[in-house]
C-alpha cells in the first residue's frame, strides 16, 4: 500500500517570503499522480498543483512550484511570493492509476503567513 | 459549474443514532468519493462509486457505515448506531473520469456526544 508522509506539522513564514513544504511516499509502482492541495479554515479543500510521475519536468503553476525526485520519492511544494490568503492546511497526496485512483493523503502541514 | 455540495454542513447527534449526509457531485462528473477526515489528519478514502456501481469499499467503512448512488446522481452515506469514534468531517469529491482532477465538497463534519 501506498504511504504519504509530511514531516513539517507546522510551518511558518514572512509575507512575500518563498517557503517550501516537504513530502515523501512510498510506492512500488512506476507510474502515478502527486498533487499538493490546499485547504483553507473552514474552507473547502482545492488543487494547487499536480505532477505526473512520468513527467520529468517539474510542474508550476504561478506562485507555486514543486520539485520531484522519483528516485528519492520525494516531492516538495515551494510557495514563491508568499501571500496572507495562502494560509491554510497543505496535503500532499498519491494517486495510483489503477482501480478507484484514489487519493492518499499525507498528515498535512498548517503554514502560516507572519504579516 | 456549481460545485460539489454536501448536506447537512455540521451535525450533532447522540451515540447511538443513526445519520444520513448526502453529496450532490458536478453534474457530469461519473465518479463519487466519499473521505473521513479526523482532526489534525489528511482525508482517509471510505469507498468510491463509478455511476451507480459502488466498485470499492476501504476496511474502515463498518459494517455501520452504508452508501448508495441511485442512478448514478447524489450519494448518501448513512451510519448506523453512531459512535464517538465516528465524530469527523466527512468530504465528498467527484471527477469527470479517468486521470482527471477530484474536486471536493465543503464536507459534513459529524460530532457524536
Amino acid at each position: 500500500a501506498q504511504t504519504v508522509t509530511q514531516s513539517q506539522p507546522e510551518m511558518s513564514v514572512q509575507e512575500a517570503e518563498t517557503v517550501t513544504l516537504s513530502c515523501t511516499y512510498d510506492t512500488s509502482e512506476s507510474d502515478y499522480y502527486l498533487f499538493w492541495y490546499k485547504q483553507p479554515p473552514s474552507r473547502q479543500m482545492i488543487l494547487v498543483i499536480r505532477q505526473e510521475a512520468y513527467k520529468q519536468q517539474n510542474a508550476t503553476e504561478n506562485r507555486f512550484s514543486v520539485n520531484f525526485q522519483k528516485a528519492a520519492k520525494s516531492f516538495s511544494l515551494k510557495i514563491s511570493d508568499s501571500q496572507l490568503g495562502d494560509a491554510a492546511m497543505y496535503f500532499c497526496a498519491y494517486r495510483t492509476l489503477e482501480g478507484a485512483q484514489k487519493l492518499v493523503f499525507g498528515q498535512g502541514t498548517r503554514l502560516t503567513i507572519n504579516p | 459549474d456549481t460545485g460539489v455540495s454536501q448536506d447537512p454542513r455540521h451535525k450533532i447527534t447522540k451515540r447511538g443514532q443513526n445519520v444520513t449526509f448526502r453529496c450532490d457531485p458536478i453534474s457530469e462528473h461519473n465518479r463519487l468519493y466519499w473521505y473521513r477526515q479526523t482532526l489534525g489528519q489528511g482525508p482517509e478514502f471510505l469507498t468510491y462509486f463509478q455511476n451507480e456501481a459502488q466498485l470499492e469499499k476501504s476496511r474502515l467503512l463498518s459494517d455501520r457505515f452504508s452508501a448508495e448512488r441511485p442512478k448514478g446522481s447524489f450519494s448518501t452515506l448513512e451510519i448506523q448506531r453512531t459512535e464517538q469514534g465516528d465524530s469527523a468531517m466527512y468530504l465528498c469529491a467527484s471527477s469527470k473520469g479517468l486521470l482527471y482532477e477530484q474536486y471536493f465538497g465543503p464536507g459534513t463534519r459529524l460530532t457524536v456526544t
